[in-house]
């Protein structure tokens, strides 16, 4: 099975505060990579983060990094000090290499909503 | 860079009638991905290119087809549309060579199916 669970539909926080996204995923690929994407009301879907399998260190970027436990299969998007314009739908994805390459593995979403 | 390019943004079709839709991927980026998004089923995959050649194909009937042309842009047809064909449509782009590729997304066509 090639799936990715988020177990939070929506999530709720106040600006300023920091925020964790669940994600948990299926896999018996030895190698594969992680990804968060933001999507907003317009519909695009916007690249936050990637951690790899193989990775030692957690990946940050800016305001975002990944909780990554590979035990566990979880990959957890913290969002710190959260702004107004966090407010978005956020997934998590599962790529691999091999003969899926190309393709992620997308999670059903986490409406986040960041009041003032 | 430029980014991803997807055109038209927005399509209103009827029934039965059929459907392009064009992808230009990032300068260099040889991978393209089409996904379906609909709040109902998510985010399906579609299927890949690369190098102008099918890689890898989800689980949706033949009516859905792609082609990449040399350029490494590519196309997305829809024949014989259905209603439940009404989704956002998103083409992603990547190397599509090394280990695990990160994909860079368009900003999606909207098709409408009435």
């Amino acid at each position: 099975a090639q799936k990715i669970t988020q177990t939070q539909p929506g999530m709720f926080v106040q600006e300023k505060e920091a925020v964790t996204l669940d994600c948990t995923y299926d896999t018996s690929d030895p190698s594969y990579g992680l990804f968060w994407y933001k999507q907003p009301s317009s519909g695009e879907m916007i690249f936050l983060i990637y951690q790899g399998s193989y990775d030692q260190q957690n990946a940050t970027e800016g305001r975002y990094s990944l909780n990554f436990q590979k035990a566990r299969k979880s990959a957890n998007l913290v969002i710190s000090a959260s702004q107004l314009g966090d407010s978005a739908m956020y997934f998590c994805a599962r790529g691999a290499r091999g003969s899926t390459l190309g393709r992620l593995y997308f999670g059903r979403g986490t409406q986040l909503t960041v009041w003032p | 860079k430029a980014g991803v390019t997807q055109t038209p943004r927005y399509l209103i079709k009827t029934r039965g009638q059929q459907v392009t839709l064009s992808c230009s991927p990032i300068s260099g980026h040889r991978s393209v991905s089409w996904y379906q998004q609909t709040p109902g089923q998510g985010l399906q995959f579609l299927f890949e290119y690369f190098s102008e050649t099918q890689r890898n194909k989800g689980n949706f009937p033949g009516r859905f087809s792609g082609r990449q042309f040399s350029n490494s842009r590519s196309e997305m047809n829809v024949s014989t549309l259905e209603l439940g064909d009404s989704a956002l449509y998103l083409c992603a782009s990547s190397p599509g060579t090394g280990l695990v590729n990160e994909q860079f997304f368009g900003p999606g066509t909207r098709l409408t199916v009435l």
